[in-house]
């Protein structure tokens, strides 16, 4: 079946650093791909999507690239705040099956000032 | 426009009881999905309604039920609670009518503990 894989936490960073996040995924045909975030105390919220191979997702200065050939989304950020604070969800809708969304295990990142 | 509002917001409950989880979606929003998140197994899909049928399902025994209203608003239950029923239950809201990969909108949740 589907899965999501991705790199567990916490990630810890101070304000102004880089941030990546690994996501690699297992489907068959040509998923859509998402990143949601959750702040503490909320539900989720989608930050961004990509549809199909090579497109890329970008919002809120956050960026993913869908890579067919690795599998892979990896979420980056240029300068990180600490308002960015929360937990990262990779995850995959099968190509036919709209919504049924199949999510990673997450990723706490905590920005220090 | 309100967002997604899921009632009540925590719930304590025993082993063996049953429960009922209120979602309403927003505004114009024909389809509601439910999402059980646990520190274990982490966010899972649990089904999903439009326009009052179940249009998706997923892995959960059939403890685990839910129903939609004409107004769509959506309720879920879980009968004979079990320890491992503790989570955080999570409802979405989309249109339902565009083809695919629609925008979600999730509400706050339900805590659930069962004691």
């Amino acid at each position: 079946g589907d899965s999501v894989t991705q790199m567990e936490g916490p990630v810890t960073l101070s304000e102004e650093a880089f941030l990546t996040i690994n996501c690699t995924y297992t489907a068959t045909g040509y998923p859509s791909l998402f990143w949601y975030v959750q702040y503490p105390g909320e539900g989720l919220q989608l930050l961004l999507k990509a549809t199909k191979a090579d497109d890329k997702g970008s919002n809120k200065g956050f960026e993913a690239t869908y890579r067919k050939e690795t599998t892979s989304f990896h979420l980056e950020k240029g300068s990180v705040q600490v308002s960015d604070s929360a937990v990262y969800f990779c995850a995959l809708s099968p190509e036919a099956a709209g919504n049924k969304l199949t999510f990673g295990g997450g990723t706490r990142v905590l920005v220090k000032p | 426009k309100a967002g997604v509002t899921q009632t009540p917001r925590y719930l304590i409950k025993t082993r063996g009881q049953q429960v009922t989880l209120s979602c309403s979606p927003i505004s114009g929003h024909r389809s509601v999905s439910w999402y059980q998140q646990t520190p274990g197994q982490g966010l899972q899909f649990l089904f999903e309604y439009f326009s009052e049928t179940q249009r998706n399902k997923g892995n959960f025994p059939g403890r685990f039920s839910g129903r939609q209203f004409s107004n769509s608003r959506s309720e879920m239950n879980v009968s004979t609670l079990e320890l491992g029923d503790s989570a955080l239950y999570l409802c979405a809201s989309r249109t339902g009518t565009a083809a695919t990969n629609e925008k979600l909108f999730f509400g706050s949740g339900t805590q659930l503990s069962v004691l």
